[in-house]
């Protein structure tokens, strides 16, 4: 089993500042058939489900605003919110692909400073 | 848009079974792999497996013992089934859409989710 470790567990940003979370797979989770590294991202807000908001590790779902970007490459895998807005705040989980059973991060608590 | 939404029993006894069901809406349950995912209360998200209207089904080795999962495409309800369960099995169970067909990828659609609790 693929272990992804999050960190930080948690996080207080300024309203308009960076926030950058970071995931680490315990292998490399690159699908050479394509060159991609099989990662998702996804935020979920207190009482509501997960939301998809990154998979091929940089590829943005539709809709999901401009300033979520993923990024990385081999083990080490990074979700960053470019300027930090109130509806931001949510737990981060990153998730990989590249093996089953599917695997995800404990997740990173985003909050307002 | 697929609407995705879970039922069933919202307390369940332990040592007997769990069981849920998915609906969507919106869409047909033939064309995807879906899937069901779990969340105890504060903590992470834990995969239990996917399946197929084919009745192909990808299992959690940590559940696969007690887990059953089917696929009804006419009637666009998935099903979940886990067996013997225990006070650990308590928290959100959720239904989600993969997006992967020969392996699982990312869960683009999600259900509100079901919160189970295993208590006497």
């Amino acid at each position: 089993e693929i272990v992804m470790t999050q960190s930080p567990d948690s996080l207080a940003v300024s309203l308009g500042a960076r926030a950058t979370i970071n995931c680490k797979s315990s292998q490399s989770v690159l699908l050479r058939g394509n060159n991609k590294h099989q990662v998702a991202w996804y935020q979920q807000k207190p009482g509501h489900p997960p939301k998809l908001l990154i998979y091929w590790a940089s590829t943005r779902e539709s809709g999901v605003p401009d300033r979520f970007s993923g990024s990385g490459s081999g083990t080490d895998f990074t979700l960053t919110i470019s300027s930090l807005q109130a509806e931001d705040v949510a737990v981060y989980f990153c998730q990989q692909y590249f093996g089953t059973p599917l695997t995800f991060g404990g997740g990173t608590k985003v909050e307002i400073k | 848009q697929v609407q995705v939404q879970e039922s069933g029993p919202g307390l369940v006894r332990p040592s007997e079974t769990l069981s849920l069901t998915c609906t969507v809406s919106g869409g047909s349950m033939s064309d995807d792999y879906w899937t069901w995912i779990r969340q105890p209360a504060g903590r992470g998200l834990e995969w239990i497996g996917r399946a197929f209207f084919t009745g192909t089904t990808n299992y959690n080795p940590s559940l696969k013992t007690r887990v059953a999962l089917s696929l009804d495409a006419p009637k666009n309800e998935f099903s979940l089934r886990l067996a013997s369960v225990t006070a650990s099995d308590t928290g959100i169970y959720y239904c989600a859409r993969d997006q992967g067909l020969a392996v699982p990828r990312w869960l683009d659609a999600w259900g509100q989710g079901i919160l189970v609790t295993v208590s006497s």
